[in-house]
């Protein structure tokens, strides 16, 4: 089976930077996504890392340690618009099904 | 161009009924995915449909159901209602399936039984 793990809320402050945690067990991994979900909205795709390493993609990273089952989504210079849910989901196996963590729920405040 | 749109927005329903609910994709995209989201266990694969044909199930009775036409658009169906079933039904599209990355996410429709 799999286990997905995030933590289920964190809070930072406008300007900061905030890095979310997931870790996964789970075996045949293909790869990593990262999703964003305001209130009430669809989930919006961030990244996917499938090799190991950082890639950066303007204000946020992702990163990936596939042999720790290991992966980061750091937020850089936070704004009040980055409040949201960050959903973890890892691809598993030959058919590639997507398996969601629960979401972190980001409060970024003044 | 047009995004991922779902019908209906929101319903209401009571136990036993059933409920059908639309998905149409982004024009040239031949996957659809299905999900269901609720508080308690977050975000769950339902199942991927790809050139009208289930490619992908995940861990859910046969009361969910689904089926994709020649245009792409989707339908998932479920039956017998059951309280447990209120969620949010998300389906996701994307050009090659759920592989490739990124998908396209409807903003959902919000099923409620009582």
């Amino acid at each position: 089976g799999q286990n997905i793990d995030q933590p289920t809320e964190m809070t930072a402050t406008e300007g900061a930077i905030v890095q979310i945690n997931c870790t996964y067990q789970t075996s045949g991994f293909n790869g990593l996504f990262w999703y964003q979900q305001h209130a009430g909205e669809a989930p919006t795709f961030l990244s996917y890392n499938v090799l190991d390493g950082l890639e950066e993609k303007g204000r946020f990273s992702s990163f990936l340690s596939r042999s720790k089952g290991y992966s980061y989504l750091l937020l850089k210079e936070l704004q009040m618009k980055d409040s949201a849910s960050y959903l973890c989901a890892v691809s598993i196996g030959g058919s590639y099904i997507p398996t969601f963590g629960r979401g972190t729920s980001l409060i970024v405040h003044p | 161009k047009a995004g991922v749109t779902q019908t209906p927005r929101y319903l209401i329903k009571t136990r036993g009924q059933q409920v059908t609910l639309s998905c149409s994709p982004i024009s040239g995209h031949r996957s659809v995915s299905w999900y269901q989201q609720t508080p308690g266990q977050g975000l769950q694969f339902l199942f991927e449909y790809f050139s009208e044909t289930q490619r992908n199930k995940g861990n859910f009775p046969g009361r969910f159901s689904g089926r994709q036409f020649s245009n792409s658009r989707s339908e998932m169906n479920v039956s017998t209602l059951e309280l447990g079933d209120s969620a949010l039904y998300l389906c996701a599209s994307s050009f090659s399936g759920v592989n490739t990355g990124e998908l396209f996410f409807g903003e959902g429709s919000r099923l409620t039984v009582l």
